[in-house]
């Protein structure tokens, strides 16, 4: 199936350092979702972009919807251990019959104290 | 409950036998999906239903994964003559209303299925 590029595929960090990640799409979305999965738990919805040129911050999180409708990225700044999981993009594909999420290929981070 | 519920967690089975794999949605949620994830990689889109019916199937691979929500609650997806190719996390997340820009999808925790 089909799944949005997300880089890079893994991060190792020290406490305190920003992190940046982003996702590319051949295809133009309305909607950017961004999740974090924790070791045998679903995904849990971080932040959510709804218009191009959009940035929205949730905390010590900040994500942009890119111009082109195709892209986003998401910075997490002053990182700490609990910051530690698989981040996943998304783009909503809703209306008519459908509704549905295209995921990102994922980014580990892991954060060493 | 409080969130998306499924059961059971854990599933091993042979290959060429019948599960099913069970999802109760957060109440009220009328939107209600199924993904599936293999190992390193994102979730990836079965089914989506509205209510009782399923409004896009889009997603099941073949036509040995089928899926229902009789009563427009409690899903249950259905596999026969598994594979070992089907071994994933299998995601279910519902949502309060469906299509539209502000509809948020909550996932639940999965069930890991292993066909030997």
């Amino acid at each position: 199936g089909q799944q949005l590029n997300q880089s890079p595929q893994s991060m190792f960090i020290q406490e305190g350092e920003d992190v940046s990640m982003n996702c590319t799409s051949s295809s133009i979305f309305n909607t950017w979702l961004w999740y974090k999965q924790d070791p045998g738990e679903g995904p849990v919805l971080l932040i959510a972009l709804y218009k191009a040129g959009e940035l929205t911050s949730n905390g010590r999180l900040t994500a942009q919807f890119g111009i082109t409708r195709k892209d986003s990225f998401l910075n997490i700044s002053a990182s700490i251990p609990s910051d530690v999981g698989i981040y996943f993009c998304a783009g909503s594909v809703y209306g008519g019959a459908t509704n549905k999420l295209i995921f990102g290929t994922g980014t580990l981070l892991a954060v060493q104290p | 409950g409080a969130g998306v519920s499924q059961t059971p967690s854990n599933k091993v089975t042979e290959k060429g036998k019948y599960v099913e794999l069970r999802c109760d949605p957060i109440s009220g949620h009328t939107a209600l999906y199924w993904y599936r994830q293999s190992l390193g990689q994102g979730p990836e889109f079965l089914i989506y239903f509205q209510g009782t019916g399923a409004a896009d199937d889009s997603g099941l691979p073949n036509d040995r994964f089928f899926a229902v929500r009789p009563e427009g609650s409690v899903s249950t997806l259905k596999i026969q003559r598994t594979e070992r190719g089907d071994s994933a996390v299998y995601l279910c997340a519902s949502s309060r209303s469906g299509p539209s820009s502000t509809d948020t999808q909550y996932f639940g925790p999965g069930t890991r299925l292993t066909v030997l």
